[in-house]
């Protein structure tokens, strides 16, 4: 059973435009969500991340919205570039056991100048 | 500032040969260190964490071990290697428990 979702598998949109990528989760115990962006063939590299005492966290152009009722998130990202252009991992984690991070499988976003 | 290298940065290795991938970390004392699983076009699995020198926990079993010689070092390795070992290795720190990972550059392993 998957216990981090990611939708959509992929996503387009032109530069300029409002990305907007979406996390569920099962276990109702995840309590911190960070979100890592990856390029082809580099480590993931976290952007951003929320705890679940907060329902939205801003960074920059980057912003997490939490729901806890629901255990949904989504990362917007506004004014795409097409340096955004990656993968992007939403991860959980309960807190317990040293940090183990679930991941989902990934959204992959493509922005077209 | 704080660098985690990993080595090497690639490997082409036959089935049933030997493995030992590095990591180092350098500018951090007595960081929780992990090592991460990535198939080609896929999640990242969680393998095994360490939060001290000597202790290494494993999370799922892949017919690998891992090893913390020294503070600022974490070791990947099996005796013989799968096909279904290849992929995308990636190191990983963090400054305690419930913390930020910051993930190393990787080493991507093909096993023919």
């Amino acid at each position: 059973q998957q216990q981090v979702r990611q939708s959509p598998q992929s996503l387009t949109v032109w530069e300029g435009e409002t990305a907007i990528l979406n996390c569920s989760y099962e276990n109702s115990a995840f309590d911190y969500f960070p979100w890592y962006q990856q390029f082809p063939g580099e480590g993931p590299a976290l952007l951003i991340a929320i705890r679940s005492v907060s329902d939205k966290k801003e960074d920059g152009r980057f912003t997490i919205f939490f729901n806890k009722r629901e255990k949904k998130l989504s990362l917007h990202i506004t004014d795409s570039q097409p340096g955004d252009s990656a993968t992007y991992f939403c991860a959980a984690s309960d807190g317990e056991g040293a940090d183990r991070l679930t991941f989902g499988k990934g959204t992959q976003l493509i922005i077209q100048p | 500032a704080q660098t985690i290298h990993q080595w090497p940065v690639a490997e082409i290795k036959a089935v049933g040969s030997p493995l030992s991938l590095g990591c180092t970390i350098k500018g951090k004392s007595s960081p929780n260190l992990y090592w991460y699983w990535q198939a080609t076009g896929g999640t990242l699995q969680q393998l095994f964490y360490s939060i001290t020198v000597g202790q290494v926990e494993s999370v799922v079993q892949l017919n690998l071990s891992a090893s913390r010689p020294k503070d600022d070092q974490f070791i990947l390795s099996t005796e013989k290697l799968l096909l279904s070992h290849s992929g995308f290795y990636l190191c990983a720190w963090s400054l305690d428990n419930y913390a930020e990972q910051f993930f190393g550059p990787g080493t991507r392993l093909t096993v023919l």
